[in-house]
This record gives structure tokens, C-alpha cells and sequence, in this order.
């Protein structure tokens, strides 16, 4: 298995407060990932990191900010979270570096979040 | 836009079945494409990649196969037992950097194998 923690596994907070989830790797892998998965929606892309420091928008980003001080952590913040960012969020990396290669991506074990 | 679809939403079986599920994205210029497995309260396991340039990837009695041009792929699974019960999710890769290195997925096929 692919060496992805993220943490906290589980999480309740209430409106208004702020949150922040970590993922961690150990694979030295280049990209990084954080998806939301709703019942309806699937997977969903949130914000994505290619290199330290380098991060870009997903496809459902507003709420949300991320950050990557080093290549094996990979921060997702929720500023004020609300009720519809209740959901389980996936961090997922990739290696992603060279063109041809399998450039699989290894998903973590997820971090259930409930916003009340 | 991308989008994946699997019909149907949910798969009944008997155990002992070779059993074929489904999945089609609209559009065909793909990099490569995964098959996941998800246990209920879990992660995703990845099963099987195909690459753009392959036709078919096999893992023990897992087959999974890809026709780009059709924009379809298939995941077969041989003598299916309970232990198979679980969602699967096909997801595709447009490119490998960039924004596009993302996984767009589908919703997932939820598979019961009865004993």
C-alpha cells in the first residue's frame, strides 16, 4: 500500500469554526490531491499541489484553501466551514513527472467530516 | 467536459458468477484510466490502470479492458464470491501534469455477491 495518513480520521465541528485536515505521504510523490465524496456526486476534485509551494484550484474550491510547505504534507483548510462541506475528504497522490509512465494514483483512508 | 458514467448504480449476483461492469466517458483523448474498489466507511483501492496505448490489464481473476475510440471499458470479474461485495469506481486521467492529472470519476457501481 501506497504510504498515505491523513488525519483527523474523523471530525465534528460546528458552523463557523475553522478546520484543517492533513495528509501526509512518504512516496516523495510530486502531486498531491484533495477530493470531497458526496452521495450523488462521487468524487470530486477540490485543490490540487504539483511541487512545494505550488497549488492550484479544483472544480469545487471556493471554501477551501490549501497549503504545501514540504513535499510530504499537504494541508486542506476549511476557513468557516458550513453544513454542505459535510462530506468525506480524500487526499490522493500521484508521481505524475514523466510522460509514458503509469503515473497511478494512491488514494488515503479518508477523514469523515460532519459540520453541524 | 469529461464526464464517466456507470449503469447501473447497483449489481446483484449469485456467488460463483463471471459478472461484467460497465463504464463509458465521453471523451475518448484519455491518458490513462483506473478501475477502484471502496468497502463501505473506506478508501479507495486501486485494482487495475490501463494505459491510453493498452487494450487490456489482468490481475488475478480481475480483467479490465479499454476502447478508447468507443470511449468505453469494462472490468471483468471471474467466479465472483462475497468477498467481491463492495463499490467500484472507474475514473479517467486526461494527462499526467497539470490540472488535467486529476481523476474524474464515475459514481460507482455498488456489487452484491450472495453466498
Amino acid at each position: 500500500d501506497a504510504g498515505i495518513t491523513q488525519s483527523p480520521r474523523h471530525k465534528v465541528t460546528e458552523t463557523g469554526t475553522p478546520v484543517t485536515l492533513r495528509c501526509h505521504q512518504t512516496e516523495n510523490h510530486r502531486y498531491m490531491y484533495w477530493y470531497r465524496q458526496d452521495p450523488g456526486h462521487g468524487l470530486r476534485l477540490i485543490h490540487y499541489s504539483y511541487g512545494v509551494k505550488d497549488t492550484d484550484k479544483g472544480e469545487v474550491s471556493d471554501g477551501y484553501s490549501v497549503s504545501r510547505s514540504k513535499t510530504e504534507d499537504f494541508l486542506l483548510t476549511l476557513e468557516s466551514a458550513t453544513s454542505s462541506q459535510t462530506s468525506v475528504y480524500f487526499c490522493a497522490i500521484s508521481e505524475s513527472r514523466l510522460a509514458g509512465a503509469l503515473n497511478e494514483q494512491f488514494f488515503g483512508p479518508g477523514t469523515r467530516l460532519t459540520v453541524l | 467536459k469529461q464526464e464517466v458514467t456507470q449503469i447501473p448504480a447497483a449489481l446483484s449476483v449469485p456467488e460463483g458468477e463471471n459478472l461484467v461492469l460497465n463504464c463509458s466517458f465521453t471523451d475518448s483523448a484519455i491518458y490513462n484510466l483506473q478501475w477502484f474498489r471502496q468497502d463501505p466507511g473506506k478508501g479507495l483501492t486501486s485494482l487495475l490502470l490501463i494505459q491510453s496505448s493498452q487494450r487490456e490489464q489482468t490481475s488475478g481473476r480481475l480483467n479490465a479492458s479499454l476502447d478508447k475510440s468507443s470511449g468505453r471499458s469494462t472490468l471483468y470479474i471471474a467466479a465472483s464470491q462475497p468477498g467481491d461485495s463492495a463499490t467500484y469506481l472507474c475514473a479517467v486521467k486526461i494527462d499526467y501534469t497539470g490540472a488535467n492529472s486529476k481523476l474524474t470519476f464515475g459514481k460507482g457501481i455498488t456489487l452484491s455477491v450472495r453466498p
